[in-house]
């Protein structure tokens, strides 16, 4: 299966902060989703982004598909940005990598 | 986005009995389903491919017969676990793929044998 590398492991920020969340994968993909997992264990989907870049508020997501990597921007973290974030490459089998841990204090 | 219905959320179980977790996609048709086991602070571990009229596919070290799948309709895929014991107990969660191949989940159920 693909290989997934997520960094940082772990992250913790001051309220307000910004950060950068990077992935990085084995192998060529044509599907790329991003999650966020609170703290109940809910997977909320983000982005659905096999190339390019996507905004949804706060959030924005790049996928370089060729150079096999995505990267997931927070800018103005709020404490509800808490949680466990993971990208998934492909389509017929979702292999996580180890995510990263985000702790945003007030 | 779409949704994925996913019952119990929670279920206490005595050692030695089977407990069914149901996974729906309620408002899209999903050929493709996931089963997945997380234990605390770890990630998700594939279990199963299961897809609508077929026999599941499980990964490396998933016991089949111990952990049963069923995917009967394009909407509904049922995750059985036969004699649970202490060990089985885990987070599980499904995901269903949609027709972008987006991937949805399931709200897990906490499965905990006594």
């Amino acid at each position: 299966g693909i290989q997934v590398e997520q960094s940082p492991p772990d992250l913790i920020l001051q309220e307000g902060a910004n950060s950068t969340l990077r992935c990085n994968f084995s192998d060529s993909v044509n599907n790329l989703q991003w999650f966020h997992q609170n703290p109940w264990g809910q997977l909320i989907n983000l982005f659905y982004i096999p190339s390019g870049t996507k905004q949804n508020g706060r959030l924005s997501a790049t996928t370089v598909a060729t150079e096999r990597y995505s990267l997931l921007y927070i800018s103005s973290s709020q404490t509800t940005d808490s949680g466990v974030y993971f990208c998934t490459p492909g389509a017929n089998n979702l292999f996580f990598g180890t995510g990263t841990r985000l702790t945003v204090i007030p | 986005g779409a949704v994925v219905s996913q019952h119990p959320s929670w279920v206490i179980c005595k050692s030695g009995t089977s407990v069914k977790i149901e996974c729906r996609s309620l408002d899209f048709q999903a050929t493709t389903m996931f089963w997945y086991r997380q234990f605390p602070k770890q990630s998700l571990m594939l279990m199963a491919t299961s897809n609508e009229g077929s026999k599941a596919t499980y990964e490396q070290g998933v016991e089949k017969d111990k952990f049963l799948i069923n995917h009967a309709s394009l909407t509904l895929s049922t995750l059985t676990v036969t004699s649970a014991h202490p060990e089985d107990s885990s987070f599980y969660i499904c995901s269903a793929i949609d027709m972008n191949t987006e991937a949805f989940f399931g709200q897990g159920t906490r499965l905990t044998v006594v």
